[in-house]
């Protein structure tokens, strides 16, 4: 069973920066390389807001445009581990962040993305306070 | 971006009674649609997906159908566990979005 596991809460100041990670396990090394890893948050009482997503294996990064100039995902295959880092950090950041891998599947020596979100970490509190 | 757009935002229902919450997508999305249900403190839960498939381990009151646009997640049976707040989700085109929820809370 794919467990995601988030890095702790944090607490930053107004301009500065968050460095999020996910180490995923319960999965083999192909299946963390070929499917998208996503960022999701949730403001305090708010709804959910995708930031992105990473494909571990091409490296290949999606961003919303809302996002795409603060926003950076990057993985690292041998360590199974994502990250989210959010720049220029403003109070609007203070949310909950979760990591978020797709559903897919290998058969065949093919592997077929299926998109919506199966597995999500616990979740990681960024704080934005001067 | 394409806009998902749930109803009602709050339910107010008791245990045993059927609950229905719609989504509607601004252009097509096909059946590109998911939904999960998310308690207090805790990370979403997938519970459907492709607009009608029910996720592996998900009870059997859940349900999803499509008509057009428009999304429906119907809960046959309401029970203690499942006063929480539920989100559909197109995954047809990036950036994937979401509905802004829909809370159901004991009458």
């Amino acid at each position: 069973q794919v467990q995601l596991l988030q890095s702790g809460a944090e607490v930053k100041k107004p301009g500065s920066s968050v460095k999020v990670s996910c180490k995923a396990s319960g999965d083999t090394f192909t299946n963390f390389r070929t499917f998208s890893i996503n960022w999701v948050r949730q403001a305090p009482g708010q709804g959910l807001e995708w930031m992105g997503n990473i494909f571990p294996g091409s490296g290949r990064a999606n961003y919303p445009q809302r996002f795409v100039d603060r926003v950076t995902i990057t993985a690292d295959e041998f360590t199974r581990t994502a990250y989210m880092q959010l720049n220029s950090l403003t109070f609007d950041d203070t949310a909950v962040y979760y990591c978020a891998r797709e559903a897919g599947f290998c058969s065949g020596g093919s592997c077929y993305s299926q998109e919506y979100l199966q597995h999500w970490g616990q979740g990681t509190p960024v704080t934005v306070a001067s | 971006d394409i806009q998902m757009t749930q109803s009602p935002s709050t339910l107010s229902a008791s245990v045993g009674d059927r609950v229905t919450i719609t989504c509607r997508a601004s252009q097509n999305i096909y059946s590109w649609l998911a939904w999960y249900q998310q308690r207090p403190g805790e990370a979403p839960k997938l519970l459907i997906y492709k607009a009608s498939t029910l996720q592996s381990g998900v009870s059997s009151r859940f349900s999803g159908s499509q008509s057009g646009t428009d999304f429906t997640l119907t809960i046959s049976s309401l029970q203690p566990d499942d006063f929480a707040t539920y989100y559909c989700q197109q995954y047809n085109s990036h950036p994937w979005t979401f509905g802004q929820g829909t809370r159901v809370e004991i009458k």
